[in-house]
C-alpha cells in the first residue's frame, strides 16, 4: 500500500529556534499534501493544503509566516515551525494524496512527529 | 461549516463483543467519508473509505456504513480484540476542493 513517511518523529527544541518536518511519498506521487496538528485529547486540525509547485492555501486563523510549507516536488512537502513557541508544542501530522487534484482517493497519512518547544 | 461528531467519545467492552461506532455530519453533500484508526502518539491508520455513491465497505472484521441523506456513518467491528484498542476517527470530504473535516474521535478499550 501507499507509504507516507514523515521526520522526524520527534523534536525538542528551544524557544526562538525554526524547526523543518519533511513529509516523503514513498511510492506515489503526491498531488496534493495536507498538514495537521493535534492537541492533546483533540481531534486533527487542518492547517493548510498545499498541491505541488503551488502556495499552499491556509486555515483560517493559521499563520503562513510561522508555518511554511513547501510542496517542491510530487513526493515530498516540509513544514517549518519558524521562531517556535512553546505553545507551538503539539502532534504535527502530514497526509498525502495521489492522483489528480480534487479526487477523493483515500488519504494515507505519515506517523507524526510530537514537537516540543522548551 | 461542517461538523462532524463522533458517538460515544469513549468506550469499553470485553474481548470478543461486536460494537458499533458512529459518525455524524451536518453537510450531506459528502464526496467520500473515511474512517481511521490512531494509536496513541502515532500517525493514522486508514481503515475504509466509502465513495458518496456507495453505502458500505468492508475489510475483514470491519464494515462501514454510509447513510447521506441522514448524516450518518456507522463503523462495525465484529469480534472485538484487545489490539483493536485505540481511537477511531472519521473524516468527511465535503463542499469545497479537497478539504477534509475530522470527527472528533472514538477511544476504544477492548478488556482481554
Amino acid at each position: 500500500g501507499a507509504v507516507v513517511s514523515q521526520h522526524p518523529s520527534w523534536v525538542i527544541c528551544k524557544s526562538g529556534t525554526s524547526v523543518k518536518i519533511e513529509c516523503r511519498s514513498l511510492d506515489f506521487q503526491a498531488t496534493t499534501m495536507f498538514w495537521y496538528r493535534q492537541f492533546p485529547k483533540q481531534s486533527l486540525m487542518l492547517m493548510a493544503t498545499s498541491n505541488e509547485g503551488s502556495k499552499a492555501t491556509y486555515e483560517q486563523g493559521v499563520e503562513k509566516d510561522k508555518f511554511l510549507i513547501n510542496h517542491a516536488s510530487l513526493t515530498l512537502s516540509t513544514l517549518t515551525v519558524t521562531s517556535a513557541h512553546p505553545e507551538d508544542s503539539s502532534f504535527y501530522i502530514c497526509s498525502a494524496r495521489g492522483g489528480e487534484a480534487g479526487q477523493g482517493g483515500p488519504l494515507h497519512f505519515g506517523n507524526g512527529t510530537r514537537l516540543t518547544v522548551t | 461549516k461542517q461538523e462532524v461528531t463522533q458517538i460515544p467519545a469513549a468506550l469499553s467492552v470485553p474481548e470478543g463483543e461486536n460494537l458499533v461506532l458512529n459518525c455524524s455530519f451536518t453537510d450531506s453533500a459528502i464526496y467520500n467519508l473515511q474512517w481511521f484508526r490512531q494509536d496513541p502518539g502515532k500517525g493514522l491508520t486508514s481503515l475504509l473509505l466509502i465513495q458518496s455513491s456507495q453505502r458500505e465497505q468492508t475489510s475483514g472484521r470491519l464494515n462501514a456504513s454510509l447513510d447521506k441523506s441522514s448524516g450518518r456513518s456507522t463503523l462495525y467491528i465484529a469480534a472485538s480484540q484487545p489490539g483493536d484498542s485505540a481511537t477511531y476517527l472519521c473524516a468527511v470530504k465535503a463542499g469545497g476542493y479537497q478539504k477534509v473535516t475530522f470527527g472528533t474521535g472514538t477511544k476504544l478499550q477492548v478488556i482481554p
